[in-house]
């Protein structure tokens, strides 16, 4: 079963907004990631935040993580057309020590010009 | 680094036939996954690696499919024999368990079974 959900599944901005996307996922995890897939291609680490850790940056990425909600978002601010894609949160469980990562369905962003 | 290499990058076959995808894993990586996309179900994994060896293949849909590790630079997804409901994406990826569970994912094998 699908360890994290997304919302919205798709979300349609002008260049220059703000893009919220969200996670939400059911056991306890280690860390929770986000990957973003351009149309045709694999994904691509974004960032990763630790079950300790409440709020990340990365450039103009901001994640957020609540552990007693069970839940992420991921902000990207002025958003240009190249952040065209898809965005998938994943989580390590924390009942599992390897690498195995379970992920969302994906929100699908489109950014206009 | 020349990344996660996946080959084909595209398949073409009839129902019957058996499918071999490869990959080849970044240079020291220890860990190799195996995904399937598609719309319907998403991203889902098939079964994953460490040190060569399967730890989890509880995502593999059937008998059908079978996964190998043979050396620490290559694996194979097999399909035999192969049906159109397995037309799909198939990503394969690699980390490094010690540089925190980042994936790096490969283009991808787009298969569609006739």
């Amino acid at each position: 079963s699908q360890q994290g959900e997304e919302d919205p599944q798709a979300l349609s901005i002008q260049e220059g907004e703000n893009a919220t996307m969200n996670c939400s996922y059911k056991t306890s995890i280690n860390n929770l990631q986000w990957y973003r897939q351009n149309s045709g291609r694999g994904l691509v680490h974004l960032i990763l935040i630790r079950s300790n850790e409440r709020e990340k940056h990365s450039g103009r990425l901001r994640v957020t993580l609540d552990t007693s909600k069970k839940s992420s978002s991921l902000l990207i601010t002025a958003s240009r057309a190249a952040d065209t894609a898809s965005y998938f949160c994943a989580t390590a469980p924390s009942y599992n020590q390897g690498g195995k990562l379970i992920f969302g369905q994906g929100t699908e962003l489109s950014v206009k010009p | 680094d020349a990344g996660v290499i996946q080959s084909p990058r595209h398949e073409v076959t009839e129902m019957g036939q058996e499918v071999t995808l490869r990959c080849k894993p970044i240079s020291g990586h220890d860990y190799l996954f195996w995904y399937r996309q598609t719309m319907m179900r998403g991203l889902e994994l098939l079964i994953y690696f460490n040190n060569n060896v399967p730890i989890d293949d509880s995502g593999m849909p059937e008998d059908r499919f079978s996964a190998k590790m043979p050396n620490a630079s290559f694996s194979t997804l097999k399909i035999q024999p192969s049906e159109p409901r397995d037309s799909a994406v198939y990503f394969c990826a690699s980390n490094d368990r010690g540089r925190g569970y980042e994936q790096y994912f490969g283009p991808g094998t787009r298969l569609t079974v006739t």
